[in-house]
């Protein structure tokens, strides 16, 4: 198994500022994602986080709103850019271990990021 | 494309019932995944069972179980005995070679009152 440490676990930022997430994993992992978590709502993938090149975005989340690095296989950073009360969410950082889709993906305590 | 339903949105049962959680997914894949999570009121979430779309044996671990029907594409979860700990948001998650990171249902929220 891999433990996940994210940080900040909260927030409260002001509109227009931004903010970058950490996730650290204990052990060298092939995938690493990041999802958002509205409130009362389910699991949003923004992107796939690929170590030594760009992410893989979804349909909907763009890299100058939510740039992402990936320098090595234990390390991520999502930053949320530019924020407006609606990027208020948890968002949460996952990962695989060894590249299998049937492989069990951890995840992180999250961070509840308040935008005012 | 792969979708995930949790028709339940809310469920409230009191202590030592039995409770089912309802999943059923979508996928054109012959080859998938099936996963439940628990996230509890504290948000990190915790992986419960991992299914592949070739094991339709029924699982059980302790109080838990989960019955998975290729037939009616469905993967549902049931507590024997409830107890007031079980009280979290549970999800639903399907992943598959097309598509590594997990799509997820909308989640049960399940309370267990005294």
């Amino acid at each position: 198994s891999a433990v996940i440490s994210q940080k900040p676990s909260r927030d409260i930022c002001q509109r227009g500022t931004s903010l970058t997430i950490q996730c650290q994993v204990d052990s060298q992992v092939t995938m690493m994602f990041w999802y958002r978590q509205q409130p009362g709502q389910s699991l949003t993938l923004i992107a796939t986080a690929n170590q030594g090149s760009e992410a893989t975005y979804e349909s909907g989340f763009v890299i100058d709103k939510f740039p992402i690095s990936r320098p090595n296989l234990t390390f991520s950073t999502l930053t949320v850019s530019n924020m407006s009360p609606e990027d208020s969410s948890i968002y949460l950082c996952s990962a695989s271990g060894n590249g299998s889709p049937g492989t069990e993906a951890f995840f992180g305590q999250g961070t509840r990021l308040t935008v005012v | 494309a792969q979708k995930v339903t949790q028709a339940q949105t809310e469920i409230s049962v009191v202590e030592k019932e039995d409770v089912t959680l309802d999943c059923v997914y979508e996928t054109r894949d012959t080859t998938y995944y099936l996963f439940w999570y628990k996230q509890p009121p504290s948000g990190e979430l915790v992986f419960l069972i991992r299914r592949n779309s070739f094991d339709e044996q029924n699982e059980i671990s302790g109080r838990y179980s989960w019955n998975f029907q290729k037939s009616t594409s469905s993967f549902n979860f049931t507590i024997t005995a409830s107890q007031v700990v079980d009280s979290a948001v549970y999800f639903c998650a399907l992943n598959s070679n097309s598509g590594y990171a997990l799509n997820f249902g909308k989640g049960t929220s399940l309370l267990v009152t005294p």
